[in-house]
């Protein structure tokens, strides 16, 4: 069975620093990963997505998400927070191998920017 | 191209009640999901339409059902409504070819309160 897991529930991070939200997975095979963002009373957005290859994924808003395999984890970063990314952020996970199964979300986490 | 369209976006409805609720996928999708987001569970998959036939489905009562048009339209349907029905209902179209890498994007959420 797949499972995502966001440790965090709240993050809170000054205006300016930068950011990580955290998440690591659980799959039989090998994952495809996404991270997803909601503002309020919104739908999710896409923000970016691993599938092979490099690493380093960089997607909108200048976020980007480390894939390691070693430790099942795939962490959003930004190098520099602004206000305006307080949201809640979710990550999901596919199994590569599990053809179209739906993807399964963590219960995200809320991203608090302090000005 | 326009997005994910779930109407209506709001609802107030009575336990004991029915309701329908409707996303139209973006033009060329064929799959559509629908979740159930809560502040305590988090997204929770519904079940999944691709081509007018139900690929996957969740962990929820007989009550909560959907359907596919020819069109890719899809509704869901909630009969016998109770207080813990109360969420927002997402709804998320992608391709679903059987490129399980591609991502879901989703409409704005109908917010269901039931009384």
């Amino acid at each position: 069975a797949q499972s995502v897991a966001q440790p965090e529930d709240q993050v809170n991070v000054a205006e300016g620093n930068p950011l990580t939200v955290k998440c690591t997975y659980s799959v039989s095979g090998n994952p495809y990963l996404f991270w997803y963002v909601q503002y309020p009373n919104r739908g999710l957005q896409f923000l970016l997505k691993y599938i092979t290859g490099d690493n380093l994924v960089k997607g909108s808003y200048g976020f980007e998400a480390e894939f390691n395999k070693s430790q099942t984890s795939f962490h959003l970063k930004k190098p520099s927070a602004l206000v305006s990314d307080s949201a809640l952020y979710f990550c999901a996970v596919r199994d590569r191998n599990s053809g179209n199964t739906p993807l399964v979300f963590g219960k995200g986490t809320r991203l608090s920017v302090i000005a | 191209k326009a997005g994910v369209t779930q109407t209506p976006r709001y609802l107030i409805k009575t336990r004991g009640q029915q309701v329908t609720l409707s996303c139209s996928p973006i033009s060329g999708h064929r799959s559509v999901s629908w979740y159930q987001q809560t502040p305590g569970q988090g997204l929770q998959f519904l079940f999944e339409y691709f081509s007018e036939t139900q690929r996957n489905k969740g962990n929820f009562p007989g009550r909560f059902s959907g359907r596919q048009f020819s069109n890719s339209r899809s509704e869901m349907n909630v009969s016998t409504l109770e207080l813990g029905d109360s969420a927002l209902y997402l709804c998320a179209s992608s391709l679903g070819g059987g490129e399980g890498h591609t991502e879901a994007f989703f409409g704005q959420g109908t917010r269901l309160t039931v009384v």
